[in-house]
């Protein structure tokens, strides 16, 4: 079975502190993905990975930044965290072949700033 | 750009079909997905339908795609309590296997 497992479940932090958000996936995947979802918008992608090291941005990258040193894992960096950035934080990791590929979620963090 | 809408909300009593429907723009996907979210859990792949297909059925669940509209539509026949959740509409665009996920329709069943 894949497993995507996300580091917290729920975390609290104040504005202007910077926050990890860390993501693994059991897999091998190449592919790795950090979406936000907000009620009404549904998934956003902030930035996604396609090998170790390189990632490219999404539709909303704008206050994130990311990291993957290794295959597995994939970190969300809020360098200064804002009430705006309130929301579910959903990673998600797939093969990188093309065809019909599956996406794996994880289980979400529900990211409160105060 | 690429943009995926579906309605936000449907109510169904529990035994009677559920029809979710969705709108994509992007005339190149593959792909295209459905996606079920339960409370408090990530997203699980539900069904998929390749794009030169126009149905395809998987035991109580039937997909329907309108190339020329563009339209997508989920139908799950006998829906029970154990179907309500979130169903998000998403669309593969470009490489890297990017999908472009609608807003989520939240189904809930009634007895």
């Amino acid at each position: 079975d894949v497993k995507v497992t996300q580091s917290s479940r729920y975390l609290v932090k104040r504005t202007g502190e910077k926050v990890f958000l860390e993501c693994v996936q059991d897999m091998d995947h190449e592919n790795m993905f950090w979406y936000r979802q907000d009620p009404g918008l549904g998934l956003r992608l902030i930035y996604f990975s396609y090998d170790v090291k390189m990632k490219e941005k999404g539709d909303i990258p704008e206050g994130y930044s990311v990291s993957r040193e290794k295959k597995e894992r994939f970190s969300l960096i809020l360098e200064s965290a804002s009430t705006n950035q309130t929301s579910m934080y959903l990673c998600a990791s797939s093969t990188g072949t093309g065809g019909m590929v599956e996406q794996f979620f994880g289980p979400g963090t529900r990211l409160t700033v105060l | 750009g690429e943009d995926v809408e579906q309605s936000l909300f449907l109510s169904v009593r529990e035994g009677d079909s559920s029809v979710i429907n969705c709108t994509y723009t992007d005339s190149s996907s593959t792909y295209l997905y459905w996606y079920k979210q339960e409370p408090g859990a990530g997203l699980q792949l539900l069904t998929y339908i390749f794009s030169n297909m126009d149905m395809k059925q998987d035991q109580r669940l039937t997909v329907l795609l309108n190339k020329k509209d563009k339209h997508l539509s989920l139908r799950i026949a006998d829906t029970q309590t154990g179907d309500s959740a979130i169903y998000f509409c998403a669309e593969s665009i470009g490489g890297y296997n990017k999908l472009i996920f609608g807003a989520g329709t939240r189904l809930a069943v009634h007895p």
